[in-house]
């Protein structure tokens, strides 16, 4: 079964400063995708960033980035110039194979200190 | 841009009672999802619906069921709510391929006493 591991429950980063979210998965697939979602204090889920397993380059998205390392399956997001508006709580998620369902990471807490 | 709704951020029901979450989009979504969100577990699948009338069991679908009469709409039944059902319950739909974004909804906090 596929797995989703985030170790670290929460993480602090200074105003502007970067800030960096591990996750790793555990796979035997080699189609998959990968995501990072943002879940703002009461608000909606939404999507941040996106990977898909056989391109080598890392997906950037203005301030977001990962780091994609197919052999060591490692999916971290850097989160660069950090900003008040980031703080929420972070999942890392993973589909694979014939599975259309998304397994999820149990999450990390981001705080922004100004 | 998508909406997903669902029809009540904050729910208190009593142990016993049936209690339906509602969840409706509005993007014309095949694929509709009910997760349940708990600190430390992340979000865990209940139960999903590909088509209108289809479901299919997620990880952890004891206790639950669900319906999906119109495409727009899936809803949430627990059929007799215990106290381990108290979480926060998040619905989502989706277009077409599995690796397109998940579009979620507000949330709803369940409390049952």
């Amino acid at each position: 079964a596929q797995t989703v591991t985030q170790s670290q429950p929460e993480m602090s980063v200074q105003e502007a400063e970067t800030v960096t979210l591990s996750c790793t998965y555990d796979t035997s697939e080699s189609d998959y995708y990968l995501f990072w979602y943002k879940q703002p204090p009461s608000r909606q889920m939404i999507l941040v960033i996106r990977q898909e397993a056989y391109k080598q380059q890392n997906a950037t998205e203005n301030r977001f980035s990962v780091n994609f390392q197919k052999a060591a399956k490692s999916f971290s997001l850097k989160i660069s110039d950090s900003q008040l508006g980031d703080a929420a709580m972070y999942f890392c998620a993973y589909i694979g194979g014939a599975n259309s369902k998304l397994t999820f990471g149990k999450g990390i807490t981001l705080s922004v200190r100004p | 841009d998508v909406k997903v709704t669902q029809s009540s951020r904050y729910l208190v029901k009593r142990t016993g009672e049936k209690v339906f979450l509602e969840c409706v989009q509005d993007m014309d979504h095949e694929n509709m999802f009910w997760y349940r969100q708990d600190p430390g577990l992340g979000l865990r699948l209940i139960y999903f619906s590909y088509d209108v009338k289809m479901k299919e069991k997620g990880d952890i679908p004891e206790g639950y069921s669900v319906s999906r009469e119109k495409k727009e709409r899936f809803s949430l039944i627990l059929e007799s709510a215990s106290t381990n059902q108290t979480s926060m319950y998040l619905c989502a739909s989706l277009r077409g391929a599995r690796r397109n974004e998940q579009f979620f909804g507000p949330g709803t906090r369940l409390t049952v006493l």
